[in-house]
C-alpha cells in the first residue's frame, strides 16, 4: 500500500529565504506526483505536476524535482514571501489516476 | 480560469439528518471525485465517478453515500443519515482525461458540522 511522507511537518522562515519541502512515498511505480497548496479552511490548489517521466517541473519561484528510483520529491520555493504561508501537501495516484494519496502536509510560516 | 465550485461552503446539521453537498467540475472534464479531510488529518479519497458511474469507492464510502450527475453540469454527493464522524471538508475534484497529465482540480469544499 502507498505511504507518503512529508518531513517536515511545520517550517518556519523568514522572508527571503528558500524553503524546501521533501515528501517521500514507498511505491516508486508512480504516473506522477502532484504538489498541492491549501491555506486554512481552504481548498486545495494545484502548483505542479510532475510525471514519472520526468526529473523536475517548474513555475515561476516554485521548482519540483521527482527521484521515483528512491522514491522522493521536492518542492523548492525561492525567496519566500509571506504570501506563501501556507499548508503544501504532496499527493501520488495509488491504483487509478485520480485516486490520490496525500502527505500530511507541512504547514510553511514565512515571517516578515 | 476555469474553476471547480462547491455549494455549500459551510453546512450544519443534525446527526441522522441528510445532506447533499453540490459540485460543478470544470465544463469540459470527464472524471469527477469526492474527497475529505477530518480536521486535522490527510485528504482521502472516498469517491471517483465516470460516463455516469461509479468507478472506485473507498470502505468509507459506505451504503450511507451516493453520488449523482443528475445534469450535465453538476455533481452530487449525499449523505443519507449523518454521523458525528462525518464531519469533515469534502472536496470535490476534476479532471480532463483529455491529455494523460492526471491533473486533478479541486474545489474550495463544503464544511460540514454534525451536532
Amino acid at each position: 500500500k502507498q505511504e507518503v511522507t512529508q518531513i517536515p511537518a511545520a517550517l518556519s522562515v523568514p522572508e527571503g529565504e528558500n524553503l524546501v519541502l521533501n515528501c517521500s512515498f514507498t511505491d516508486s511505480a508512480i504516473y506522477n506526483l502532484q504538489w498541492f497548496r491549501q491555506d486554512p479552511g481552504k481548498g486545495l490548489t494545484s502548483l505542479l505536476l510532475i510525471q514519472s517521466s520526468q526529473r523536475e517541473q517548474t513555475s515561476g519561484r516554485l521548482n519540483a524535482s521527482l527521484d521515483k528510483s528512491s522514491g522522493r520529491s521536492t518542492l523548492y520555493i525561492a525567496a519566500s514571501q509571506p504570501g506563501d504561508s501556507a499548508t503544501y501537501l504532496c499527493a501520488v495516484p495509488t491504483d487509478s489516476w485520480g485516486k490520490l494519496q496525500f502527505g500530511a502536509g507541512t504547514q510553511v510560516v514565512v515571517t516578515p | 480560469e476555469p474553476e471547480v465550485t462547491q455549494t455549500p461552503s459551510h453546512q450544519v446539521t443534525q446527526m441522522g439528518q441528510e445532506v447533499i453537498l453540490r459540485c460543478v467540475p470544470i465544463s469540459n472534464h470527464l472524471y469527477f471525485y469526492w474527497y475529505r479531510q477530518i480536521l486535522g488529518q490527510k485528504v482521502e479519497f472516498l469517491v471517483s465517478f465516470y460516463n455516469n458511474e461509479i468507478s472506485e469507492k473507498s470502505e468509507i464510502f459506505d451504503d450511507q453515500f451516493s453520488v449523482e450527475r443528475p445534469d450535465g453540469s453538476n455533481f452530487t454527493l449525499k449523505i443519507r443519515s449523518t454521523k458525528l464522524e462525518d464531519s469533515a471538508m469534502y472536496f470535490c475534484a476534476s479532471m480532463t482525461g483529455a491529455t494523460n497529465t492526471g491533473e486533478l482540480f479541486f474545489g474550495e469544499g463544503s464544511r460540514l458540522t454534525v451536532l
